[in-house]
């Protein structure tokens, strides 16, 4: 079967680092994305990844190891505002995209 | 401009009535989909549609219909409700290309009881 795995929570403290983890088992890979999704709205795009390495767009990265079947979304600086759910997402071989359950961030100050 | 919008936001519905549920895009989109969004779970695909005049099952069709008559527009309806499709609907556009970026509406919470 398909299954993404992220952590349910996860806590960090306002102005530092977290990173947030995707593993993913599928049907064939065709790039893989990260969405932001505040309490009560929809998720917005953050970034996409299909090639191995590191893609940097401001504050937010996102890692692929396509031969580990992993990523990682790392956000710097972090501010009250990131307090959401992150949602990793993979494209499989019929071009379907399979979510994973999402990881609550909590941002403390 | 509006991108996705979803309309109703909230309804409350009895078991066994019907109701639709409509997404219309203003992107010139190809591509538009159903969502539902429950707690502890990933987003699951309901029905798809590629263009105008197409639809497709997603991986959770049972119990809902679809119609994309016009490009702008994909309904999504509920012929019969049961409890077990209380949750939160999400739609989304996107263009064909390769990155694909998904555009979602804001949802729309529908409980049967």
């Amino acid at each position: 079967g398909q299954n993404i795995d992220q952590p349910t929570e996860m806590t960090a403290t306002e102005g530092a680092i977290v990173q947030i983890n995707c593993t993913y088992q599928t049907s064939g890979f065709n790039g893989l994305f990260w969405y932001q999704q505040h309490a009560g709205e929809a998720p917005t795009f953050l970034s996409y990844n299909v090639l191995d390495g590191l893609e940097e767009k401001g504050r937010f990265s996102s890692f692929l190891s396509r031969s580990k079947g992993y990523s990682y979304l790392l956000l710097k600086e972090l501010q009250m505002k990131d307090s959401a759910s992150y949602l990793c997402a993979v494209r499989d071989s019929n071009y379907q995209l399979i979510w994973g359950a999402g990881t609550k961030l909590i941002i403390k100050p | 401009n509006a991108g996705v919008t979803q309309t109703p936001k909230f309804r409350v519905l009895k078991t066994g009535q019907s109701m639709t549920l409509l997404c219309a895009q203003d992107m010139n989109h190809e591509y538009m989909y159903w969502y539902r969004q429950d707690p502890g779970m990933g987003l699951r695909l309901i029905h798809y549609s590629v263009g105008e005049g197409t639809t497709a099952k997603g991986e959770v069709p049972d119990g809902y219909n679809v119609s994309r008559l016009k490009k702008q527009n994909f309904l999504l309806g509920l012929e019969s409700a049961a409890p077990s499709q209380t949750s939160v609907y999400f739609c989304a556009s996107r263009r064909p290309q390769e990155t694909g970026e998904l555009f979602f509406g804001e949802g729309s919470r529908l409980t049967v009881l």
